[in-house]
């Protein structure tokens, strides 16, 4: 399964609503995660289950879809949520495949 | 519960190397034990890559078709601690390797172990 995330890059400023998307070439159902990872850091679990929110995941932060689509959506951004953002389904797995990543910079 | 990796390591190609994921602070060591350890492959500037997980209850052990035979993943459940080893390794094996728990998701990572392979 491969998994596509778009855009490559999303310039925003603080306060902006963010909206990612993922896109798996075939059915994976609910089973995506959504990781943040900043530089020099390993990757934090944001996202599970498609929608649930980790432990320790701000609520400003939710995700959707099902399926083949699949969005994180930051509502307003804080300094700290620039980063770079990963999707990661899980169905059926192993294997496991990862999203080319989608960069948050400051705009 | 944190994944304590070992540190950097820098090696000459051919060379065979082995680094480590240590489970610790946990309460249980079934929270190490009873869950899947993943290892994954960030290359300098680039994505994430899955590499491979182990169950280190019975040592279940699963590979990416990317990595079958190029790496082999072990674990010691006794001292809760998984392990990456290659028998030779090439100049594209330089990257940063992060171990990782989960059951799918992966909820805990280890800090990553930097291992830079040149001549």
């Amino acid at each position: 399964i491969v998994m596509t995330q778009s855009p490559a890059t999303l310039s925003l400023s603080p306060g902006e609503r963010a909206t990612l998307s993922c896109r798996a070439s075939q059915s994976v159902s609910s089973n995506l995660a959504w990781y943040q990872q900043k530089p020099g850091q390993a990757p934090r679990l944001l996202i599970s289950g498609a929608f649930t929110r980790a432990t320790g995941t701000p609520a400003r932060f939710s995700g959707s879809g099902s399926g083949t689509e699949f969005t994180l959506t930051i509502t307003s951004l804080q300094s700290e949520d620039f980063a770079v953002y990963y999707c990661q389904h899980y169905n059926n797995w192993p294997p496991l495949t990862f999203g080319g990543g989608t960069k948050v910079e400051i705009k | 519960l944190q994944l304590v990796q070992s540190g950097a390591e820098v090696k000459k190609p051919g060379e065979s190397l082995t680094i480590s994921c240590k489970g610790s602070g946990y309460r249980f060591s079934t929270d190490f034990t009873n869950y899947w350890i993943a290892w994954v492959r960030q290359m300098p500037g680039k994505g994430l890559e899955w590499m491979g997980v182990i169950y280190p209850a019975d040592s279940d052990t699963r590979y990416s078709p990317s990595f079958q035979g190029r790496v082999t993943i072990s674990a010691d459940k006794s001292i809760t601690t998984a392990y990456l080893q290659w028998s030779s390794l090439e100049a594209s094996d330089t990257a940063i390797y992060y171990c990782a728990r989960g059951e799918g998701a992966f909820d805990f990572w280890g800090q990553g172990t930097l291992v830079t392979v040149s001549s």
